[in-house]
């Protein structure tokens, strides 16, 4: 079956240091990607996609790279900020028939500190 | 836009009551999809419809969980009778060209 694996949180970081939150994936068919942000108390919101292998998704300095050959999808900032503090999900859809049901990973929560 | 709207934002209510959530997806949307999050279970999807018909309903918990979308602009979610471990926050999302627009939640709680 489909299945989203995320890195165990929680995550702890200072501000202005380097984020990586690792995603791999198992799908049969090639899906579209997907980092979800959730801010405290809110529901889910679409931070980055992509649809096909080496795309590149990129929103507020949050960028992750399609990688088929090893089914990833990791999300990388350069520098976080302590408003970046939030859930992450990575998921996936496949697009098959007209499915819209995404499989999700876990969530890593992380926490900016100034 | 409004966005997604869900109603009540929050809900406390007694064992065996019956508890309606209701959402409004965003218009022009096709599907609508309700979820539940919990610390224990994180998020399940329960049950999406697309067209107002109901695809895939493999998550409802049990039969005290119904869902129906009576036309495009509005859905339900009914528990009944309502037990502490639905205790939860329930989300409605819905999609356009794979992109779920999420509300806001309804926080319910079940004593």
């Amino acid at each position: 079956g489909n299945s989203v694996t995320q890195m165990e949180g929680p995550v702890t970081l200072s501000e202005e240091a380097f984020l990586t939150i690792n995603c791999t994936y198992t799908a049969t068919g090639y899906p579209s990607l997907f980092w979800y942000v959730q801010y405290p108390g809110e529901g889910l919101q679409l931070l980055l996609k992509a649809t096909k292998a080496d795309d590149k998704g990129s929103n507020k300095g949050f960028e992750a790279t399609y990688r088929k050959e090893t089914t990833s999808f990791h999300l990388e900032k350069g520098s976080v900020q302590v408003s970046d503090s939030a859930v992450y999900f990575c998921a996936l859809l496949l697009p098959n028939f007209g499915n819209e049901k995404l499989t999700f990973g876990t969530g890593t929560r992380l926490t900016i500190i100034p | 836009d409004a966005g997604v709207i869900q109603s009540p934002r929050h809900e406390v209510t007694e064992m065996g009551q019956e508890v309606t959530l209701r959402c409004k997806p965003i218009s022009g949307h096709n599907s609508l999809f309700w979820y539940r999050q919990t610390m224990m279970r994180g998020l399940e999807l329960l049950i999406y419809f697309n067209n107002n018909v109901p695809i895939d309903d493999s998550g409802m918990p049990e039969d005290r969980f119904s869902a129906k979308m009576p036309n495009a602009s509005f859905s339900t979610l009914k528990i009944q009778p309502s037990e502490p471990r639905d205790s939860a926050v329930y989300f409605c999302a819905s999609s356009q060209q794979e992109t779920q627009y999420f509300g806001p939640g309804t926080r319910l709680l079940v004593l």
